[in-house]
Order: structure tokens, then C-alpha cells, then sequence
């Protein structure tokens, strides 16, 4: 079965980066994308990016551009999100997805706290 | 960029009853680009629609999708207590992959 797992919960201060990891199975690995989306505490959804896995290609919006960077390893069918100058707007409980219809899978949400 | 706008904020409704969610896009949408999601708390959300009217994988039958152009729908027919929850529409195909707001549906 697909499953996407993520790594834990992370605790930065303001300025940092962060990497989370959102390793997938059940599938071959470079023939979906994978996106990133986030919901900060009492907010809505946010999408953040997305990566083609197969050629290695990534968009991002346009509120992250310059702070957000998306990698893979094919060799571990993991995908990474690095966000970068991290301020308390950037406390939120971070996913990685699967979205292809007519099924969409998500990764578990690792929850980033930023705080001095 | 396409902004996705939901109304109403809240939705106070009582199992059984009818429920209809809106969408509105500051610009056209292609029909096969617009879904919906479920998202519930505790939970990660849910594809419930795609195509702006084709149900998801495993999704139920009292909910549909309809619309086109700048304004979208989607209808829950008779509400279960599991349908108290937050609903959002998405453009995709084509980035930015907005949300709207999103339309919380309580008891």
C-alpha cells in the first residue's frame, strides 16, 4: 500500500532552517510528484511546492521563493523540504502529499515549532 | 495567480440536512483543475473531488461537485456527524496550487 512517513517534530529558532524528510513506498517513487502543504495553528491550508521526483524538477509559491528548497534521493524514495530564515510564522504542522487524482495520499504532518 | 475565494466562513447545519460549499475564483478554471478536500481535525485532509465533479477514490455518494467557469459547488446531501469539518477547494495542474480559505461545516 502507499505510505508516505515523515520525520518528527522539530524545534528551531528564529533564523534556522529545517529539513523535513517524507520517505514514500508501495509505489514507484519517480513516477508521482510530491507536494508540500502546511497549516500554521488556527489557519487554513497552504500549499508550499511541489517536485517532480523523475526529473528532479521543483515550483514553489511565490511567498517562498528563495527560502524553500525541495530534494530527492531516488536511491531511498525520500523526498526533502529545506525552509530557510525560519520566524515564528513558519510554526505549523508541515505535509507532504501525493496528488493525483482519483486518490490523493498524505504523509503523517511533522509538526515545526519556531521559537527563540 | 488565481485566488480562491470560500463562502460562507461557517456553516451551521444538523446531521441529515443539506449542505452547499462555494468556491469562487478571481479568474476562469478549467473544470479539470479544481477539487475539493476534506479536513478533518487530528487528521491529514481528504481528496473528496477532482475535475470539479468527479468524486475521489472511495468517497460517498451524498457528496457531489458542480460548477465551472469562476464558481464552484459542493454539495453534501444529507449530513453525517462525520461531515463536521473543514472543507477547502484547490486549484492545480498548474502552479500556484492555491486553497481557498475554507469553509468550516459544524454542528
Amino acid at each position: 500500500q502507499v505510505q508516505l512517513v515523515q520525520s518528527g517534530a522539530e524545534v528551531k529558532k528564529p533564523g534556522a532552517s529545517v529539513k523535513v524528510s517524507c520517505k514514500a513506498s508501495g509505489y514507484t517513487f519517480t513516477d508521482y510528484h510530491i507536494h508540500w502543504v502546511r497549516q500554521a495553528p488556527g489557519q487554513g491550508l497552504e500549499w508550499m511546492g511541489v517536485i517532480n521526483p523523475s526529473v528532479d524538477s521543483t515550483t514553489s509559491a511565490q511567498k517562498f521563493q528563495g527560502r524553500l528548497t525541495m530534494t530527492r534521493d531516488t536511491s531511498t524514495s525520500t523526498v526533502y523540504m529545506d525552509l530557510s530564515s525560519l520566524s515564528s510564522d513558519d510554526t505549523a504542522l508541515y505535509y507532504c502529499a501525493r496528488l493525483k487524482a482519483p486518490a490523493d495520499y498524505w504523509g503523517q504532518g511533522t509538526l515545526v515549532t519556531v521559537s527563540s | 495567480e488565481i485566488v480562491l475565494t470560500q463562502s460562507p466562513g461557517t456553516l451551521c447545519l444538523s446531521p441529515g440536512e443539506r449542505a452547499t460549499l462555494s468556491c469562487r475564483a478571481s479568474q476562469g478554471v478549467s473544470t479539470m483543475y479544481l477539487a475539493w478536500y476534506q479536513h478533518r481535525p487530528g487528521q491529514a485532509p481528504r481528496l473528496l473531488i477532482y475535475g470539479a465533479s468527479n468524486r475521489a477514490t472511495g468517497i460517498p455518494d451524498r457528496f457531489s461537485g458542480s460548477g465551472s467557469g469562476t464558481d464552484f459547488t459542493l454539495t453534501i446531501s444529507r449530513l453525517e456527524p462525520e461531515d463536521f469539518a473543514v472543507y477547502y477547494c484547490q486549484v492545480y495542474g498548474i502552479s500556484p496550487y492555491t486553497f481557498g480559505q475554507g469553509t468550516k461545516l459544524e454542528i
